[in-house]
């Protein structure tokens, strides 16, 4: 069984840019994370999906944050403009419906100079 | 406000012996806790898992205790073995329908031969 997929794997943008990062959950997994995990700290949830609707999206900056998952499978997590302060990996992570884990993509890792 | 606490950024273990990972919680709803095992440049990828309804639960190498009335719980893994070392983060679901998990800040462990 294939797991969650990212891309790029790794980011260097000048603030004020912009940057998309992508994901494909595990096949079937209903539910989608994205998280941002900032050196020396625990990931922290940016937005959760189940299907196509959001879940909860409470932490994500949303004045230059946004994300997406059109048709309920891919998703697309954008930063326009970019801070200094977004520098960190952004994981991505799916779960199957009713199970209590969730599975991790190797992450975007994300430097803004 | 850290709702989940790994309050040691860090541990060296000799080979062999008993690593113990400690993680503390502040909110008696939590119910159901994870532990993700995270190498470098990769995603965490997941270890064990308990529910609030037992104590105890082992995989192997690896045992989680939970305390409820101490909102603690601790991951052992006996024997260490270098390939052990990794950051350890300790996740908590914060409710029973969204699958929604909030993660520590993670403990550094290292194995030493």
């Amino acid at each position: 069984e294939a797991g969650v997929a990212q891309s790029p794997r790794y980011k260097i943008i000048e603030k004020r840019q912009s940057v998309a990062f992508w994901c494909n959950p595990i096949s079937g997994h209903a539910t989608l994370y994205w998280y941002q995990q900032i050196l020396g700290q625990g990931p922290k949830l940016l937005i959760q999906f189940q299907n196509n609707g959001v879940v909860d999206d409470s932490q994500l900056p949303k004045d230059r944050f946004s994300a997406e998952r059109l048709k309920g499978v891919d998703s697309t997590l954008k930063i326009q403009p970019a801070k200094l302060e977004d520098s960190a990996v952004y994981l991505c992570a799916s779960s199957s419906t009713g199970r209590n884990t969730i599975y991790f993509g190797e992450g975007s890792w994300l430097t803004v100079v | 406000d850290q709702q989940v606490k790994q309050n040691s950024p860090s541990l060296s273990v000799q080979e062999g012996r008993i690593s113990i990972l400690n993680c503390d919680y502040t909110n008696s709803m939590f119910d159901y806790f994870l532990w993700y095992k995270k190498y470098p440049a990769e995603g965490p990828t997941f270890l064990i898992s308990i529910s609030s309804i037992k104590d105890k639960n082992e995989d192997g190498r690896f045992t989680v205790f939970l305390n409820k009335s101490a909102k603690h719980l601790s991951l052992h893994i006996v024997p260490s073995q270098p390939g052990d070392s990794a950051v350890y983060f300790c996740a908590a679901r914060t409710d029973n329908y969204g699958q929604n998990f909030v993660f520590g800040p993670g403990t550094r462990l290292s194995v030493l031969p």
